[in-house]
């Protein structure tokens, strides 16, 4: 157990709405990476937060947006959905690390919410 | 990020050792090597991350080849439930640290078989 948490497991909401999805970070950790996961593929990054503002962005649109609150918990928001917005959504937990001059941060991974949209 | 190769598909008997293969040729001297493993609909896991020595932990072993091309992820005594996809994910934190993602491949299914 990784000790992220996300909230809902489940969702299902139509074209056109929009969805928030959260995550809690494992203890000690102050970084949060979102990833959407299509069906039969490898997770992409959509974006990561830090000290509450967006560190680094993947290819993603501008209806994706994201938060990050003082607690280090994280929400990711989803406007004007689109049918192929249907995904497992994962958010990942980690603190820098810096080891012999290189820095490190493993990612951990929550269990993700799985959205659909019809 | 230096780009990845791994087969698509593995089979191993259970109680035997599951030899993960991963290829990086283009890795470059400040790149770690990561491993996750996915278990279907479930979060990736991370399992083991190592820059050019070689890595043990409870999970698994990681062995980098000298010229740091390669790397073999080791199971050393697979079960049911280490059939999953592994992926192998090369990534590097530059000195400014502003690469953050973990770009994902398509991975490796292995199949352990009772």
């Amino acid at each position: 157990d990784a000790g992220v948490t996300q909230s809902p497991t489940h969702l299902i909401k139509t074209r056109g709405q929009q969805v928030t999805l959260r995550c809690s970070p494992k203890s000690g950790h102050d970084t949060v990476s979102w990833y959407q996961q299509a069906l039969g593929q490898g997770p992409q990054f959509i974006f990561q937060y830090y000290e509450e503002e967006e560190r680094q962005r993947g290819n993603f649109p501008d209806r994706f947006s994201g938060h990050q609150f003082p607690n280090y918990s994280s929400e990711l928001n989803v406007n004007a959905l689109l049918l192929g917005d249907s995904a497992l959504y994962l958010c990942a937990s980690s603190s820098l690390l810096r080891t012999s001059g290189l820095n490190q941060e493993t990612q951990y991974f929550g269990p993700g919410t799985r959205l659909l949209v019809l | 990020d230096a780009k990845t190769t791994q087969p698509p598909s593995m089979d191993c008997a259970e109680g035997r050792a599951a030899n993960l293969p991963c290829n990086h040729s283009t890795i470059s001297g400040n790149e770690y090597v990561y491993w996750y493993r996915q278990i279907h609909s479930q979060g990736p896991q991370y399992i083991i991350h190592g820059l050019k020595n070689n890595e043990t932990n409870e999970m698994a072993s990681l062995i980098i080849t000298e010229d740091r091309k390669s790397s073999t992820l080791i199971l050393p005594h697979a079960t049911l439930r280490d059939t999953a996809v592994y992926y192998c994910i090369v990534r590097a934190l530059n000195s400014g640290g502003s690469n953050y993602k973990l770009t994902f491949g398509k991975g490796t299914l292995l199949t352990v078989n009772p």
